[in-house]
């Protein structure tokens, strides 16, 4: 079974300039997370979709980074204008539902620079 | 602030003893915990979890206690093997009323080295 796929592995940008990170679950995984892990923390939920609807997007900084996930199966996230503080990894995770019992499969994340 | 603290960033052990990791949390709704297992350049993976109901379960040579009281949960491996060497971070997860989001927080991890 293939595991969570996310692309691009790495990314440097310079502040203000825009990015973004494509995200392909599991097939039939109906809920996908994206995370962000600061180096030295521990990942933090951005937002976590359900299908294509979004459950929570409590932390995410919405004057800046947008997500969607069309036809509820692959995901974009994006950084518009990337600042310095956006450096950190993006991960990707899906899960067969929402329940804390469905266990959450991680991709290998993107390494954002931001200089 | 934190609400899962894992305050050890380190620990080294020998190969064929027992590795303790250790985390504290302190949200009392936090209702289910779980440990994960990240190696360099890979995403994390499941490792093992309890619910609040139980005090400790066991996987092969993973055990996790649960101290709610506490609010202390533990990871025991025994016996420590080299290819255990990884960051573990602590997760814990509450129900939100009425969104139906069961979000993960995370603590900071603890690097453990396993010494052969």
């Amino acid at each position: 079974e293939a595991g969570v796929a996310q692309s691009p592995r790495y990314k440097i940008i310079e502040k203000r300039q825009s990015v973004a990170f494509w995200c392909n679950p599991i097939s039939g995984h109906a809920t996908l997370y994206w995370y962000q892990q600061i180096l030295g923390q521990g990942p933090k939920l951005l937002i976590q979709f359900q299908n294509n609807g979004v459950v929570d997007d409590s932390q995410l900084p919405k004057d800046r980074f947008s997500a969607e996930r069309l036809k509820g199966v692959d995901s974009t996230l994006k950084i518009q204008p990337a600042k310095l503080e956006d450096s950190a990894v993006y991960l990707c995770a899906s899960s067969l539902g929402a329940s804390s019992y469905n266990e959450q499969f991680f991709g290998p994340g993107t390494r954002l620079t931001v200089l | 602030d934190q609400q899962v603290k894992q305050n050890s960033p380190s620990l080294s052990v020998q190969e064929g003893r027992i590795s303790i990791l250790n985390c504290d949390y302190t949200n009392s709704m936090f209702d289910y915990f779980l440990w994960y297992k990240k190696y360099p350049a890979e995403g994390p993976t499941f490792l093992i979890s309890i619910s609040s109901i139980k005090d400790k379960n066991e996987d092969g040579r993973f055990t996790v206690f649960l101290n709610k009281s506490a609010k202390h949960l533990s990871l025991h491996i025994v016996p420590s093997q080299p290819g255990d060497s990884a960051v573990y971070f602590c997760a814990a997860s509450e129900v939100y009323s009425g969104a139906g989001s069961y979000q993960l927080t995370f603590g900071k991890g603890t690097k453990l080295s396993v010494i052969p």
